[in-house]
């Protein structure tokens, strides 16, 4: 079946330094995959699009030089956070889709900023 | 704006019951509706899901319903159980991409 891992699943950062975050899909080809934050007492954001042979999209609020994307095949993404504040903190969520299939999320990187 | 709305943040149901849960968007060019299902700590799982050519879809306890001229659709659980407890997140998306806004949840709550 189609499976979604992200990793690592918690990270702990102090203020003002990056970090990065991986997704892998398995069992199908993610020609999309999207990126979201669920921030304490928030539903899930949308941060970045990201299509195959197209350019990531960023969503307003959210920018390449804050949460650079890489999406190099179509197993693997990975965001980086960098210059992580206390705002930052969260669950990221990776969701990825082959085609117009249902979409498969990973379970989440728990991100804590001290 | 909130493009997909759940309006209600909490809902109380008896077992055995009927559970709906209903959302609203905004976005005409929406064509791809899905309820997911989360627990606390947990990310979304995928229930079920239409496309914006059926207006309805069944599966098991679970029915679909989409009302593009109303621009809503539902949840129905039917025979609802304590294990249904959790967050229902309702999202909304077109064309394919993996690309899909949520709601903000609502928060069911089976009593036995």
């Amino acid at each position: 079946g189609a499976l979604v891992y992200q990793y690592p699943r918690r990270t702990i950062c102090k203020s003002g330094t990056s970090m990065r975050m991986e997704c892998q899909a398995v069992g199908f080809q993610a020609t999309s995959v999207a990126w979201y934050r669920q921030s304490p007492q928030k539903t899930f954001e949308l941060i970045a699009l990201s299509t195959v042979n197209s350019a990531i999209k960023y969503e307003q609020n959210f920018t390449q030089e804050k949460f650079p994307i890489s999406h190099p095949n179509l197993s693997f993404s990975s965001m980086t956070v960098l210059n992580a504040y206390l705002e930052d903190r969260g669950l990221y969520l990776c969701g990825a889709r082959e085609g117009a299939y249902e979409q498969y999320f990973g379970p989440g990187t728990r991100l804590t900023v001290l | 704006g909130q493009q997909v709305k759940q309006s209600s943040p909490s809902l109380t149901v008896q077992e055995g019951g009927i559970s709906i849960l209903n959302c609203d968007y905004e976005n005409d060019m929406f064509d791809y509706f899905a309820w997911y299902k989360k627990y606390p700590d947990n990310s979304p799982t995928l229930l079920i899901s239409v496309r914006s050519n059926v207006d309805k879809r069944e599966d098991g306890r679970l029915t679909v319903f989409l009302n593009k001229s109303g621009k809503h659709f539902s949840l129905h659980i039917t025979a609802s159980q304590p294990e249904d407890t959790a967050v229902y997140l309702c999202a909304a998306g077109q064309g394919g991409s993996a690309k899909l806004i949520f709601g903000e949840g609502t928060k069911l709550t089976v009593s036995s």
